[in-house]
Formats: C-alpha cells, structure tokens, sequence
C-alpha cells in the first residue's frame, strides 16, 4: 500500500472554529490532491498542489485553503468550518499528475461541523 | 461541463455470479481516460480498473472487465465469479487527457452486494 497518512481520522468540532487536516505520503509522490466525499455525490476535488508551495484549485474550493511546504505533506485548512463542510475528506497522491496516471488514496478524515 | 452519470444505486450479486454495473459519461474532449475505483467499509479508494479512450480494445483485469462503447459513451464494468469481498461501493470517474492535471470526475456510486 502507497505510504498516505491523513490526520485525524475522526474530527468534532462546532461552527465557525478553524480546522486543519494533514496529509502525509512517504513516496516522494509530486502530485497531492483533496477531495470531499458526501452522500449523494461522487468524490469532488478541493485543492491540488503540483509540487511545493504550487497549488491550484479544484471544483469545491470556496472556503478551503491548502498549503505545502514540503514534498510530503499537504494541509487543508478550513478558516472558519460550517455546517456544510460536513464530510470525509480525502486526500490522494500520483508520482506526477498524468491524466492516465494511478491516483492512491488515504483513509480518510470523517470530519463533523456541529 | 463533463459528467458522470452511475444510474444504479444499488446492486445485488450471488456469488461466483456476473454483475455488471453501468455508467455513462458526458465530454466533448476526444482524449481522456475513465476509471472503476472500489471503495469497501474501510473507506480506502482502491482502482479496478482504468481505460484510455483512444484504446478501442477493452481492459481487463483478471475479473473485471469493461465494456466500453465511446460513441454511446458508455463505460461498463462486469465483474465475473463475484466473490464477498468484492461487496463495496463502486465509481466510475473520468479524467480529461489535457488541461488540469487534478480533476477527476465521479459519479454518484452504486452500492454492490454479494449474498453467499
């Protein structure tokens, strides 16, 4: 299995407080990417970076930001968490973002906006 | 915009039968690739299976197999000798051959069940 860490793995945590996950890979892996999966939708890209401190927005971006300051971790950030950011997040890797390219993916981080 | 369309919430399979699930796609890009990802009870995402659009053959992996029809844009996955452990959610993704390198689109899933 891929060497991907998200932490935590369960979060609590009340309306408008920050919030920050951590995902961290032992592959040297160049490409991380954040997606939220919620029940009647598929899994949506958040962010994505493309190497340290490069980072682009994915489909759901609006009140997340990330932030990469070395090769193998990857936060995400939710300055002030609602209600609607109730969901897993997962975070994935590839070696260098092809569109063929193998993504793997973590465990995820079940996190819970009261 | 592209989509992903997986019609079939749930499914249910006897074991060491064949069940295919059916998803469709819309693009206008030529070039892009589409995915089968298993997601089981653990939550771990883990890749079925993968085909590149310009390959009009069909990939396989060992029991899983697609049917893939470009025109009707139309990605299948049958799996064959179903087995417990293949009981998970399943998604059907797609990802365009150019511009961003992050966006892979899912669909919504379908929940696949194996009685013994």
């Amino acid at each position: 299995d891929a060497g991907i860490t998200q932490s935590p793995r369960h979060k609590v945590t009340e309306t408008g407080t920050p919030v920050t996950l951590r995902c961290h890979q032992t592959e040297n892996h160049r490409y991380m990417y954040w997606y939220r999966q919620d029940p009647g939708h598929g899994l949506r890209l958040i962010h994505y970076s493309y190497g340290v401190k490069d980072t682009d927005k994915g489909e759901v971006s609006d009140g997340y930001s990330v932030s990469r300051s070395k090769t193998e971790d990857f936060l995400l950030t939710l300055e002030s968490a609602t209600s609607s950011q109730t969901s897993v997040y997962f975070c994935a890797i590839s070696e260098s973002g092809g569109p063929n390219e193998k993504l793997f993916f973590g465990s995820g981080t079940q996190l819970s906006v009261l | 915009a592209q989509t992903v369309t997986q019609s079939q919430p749930e499914m249910s399979v006897q074991e060491a039968e064949t069940v295919t699930l059916s998803c469709t796609y819309d693009t206008s890009e030529s070039d892009y690739y589409l995915f089968w990802y298993k997601q089981p009870p653990s939550r771990q995402m883990i890749l079925v299976i993968r085909q590149e659009a310009y390959k009009q053959q069909n990939a396989t992996e060992n029991r899983f197999s697609v049917n893939f029809q470009k025109a009707a844009k139309s990605f299948s996955l049958k799996i064959s000798d179903s087995q417990l452990g293949d009981a998970a959610m399943y998604f059907c993704a797609y990802r365009p051959g150019g511009g961003s390198q992050g966006n892979l689109i899912f669909g919504k899933g379908t929940k696949l069940s194996v009685k013994p």
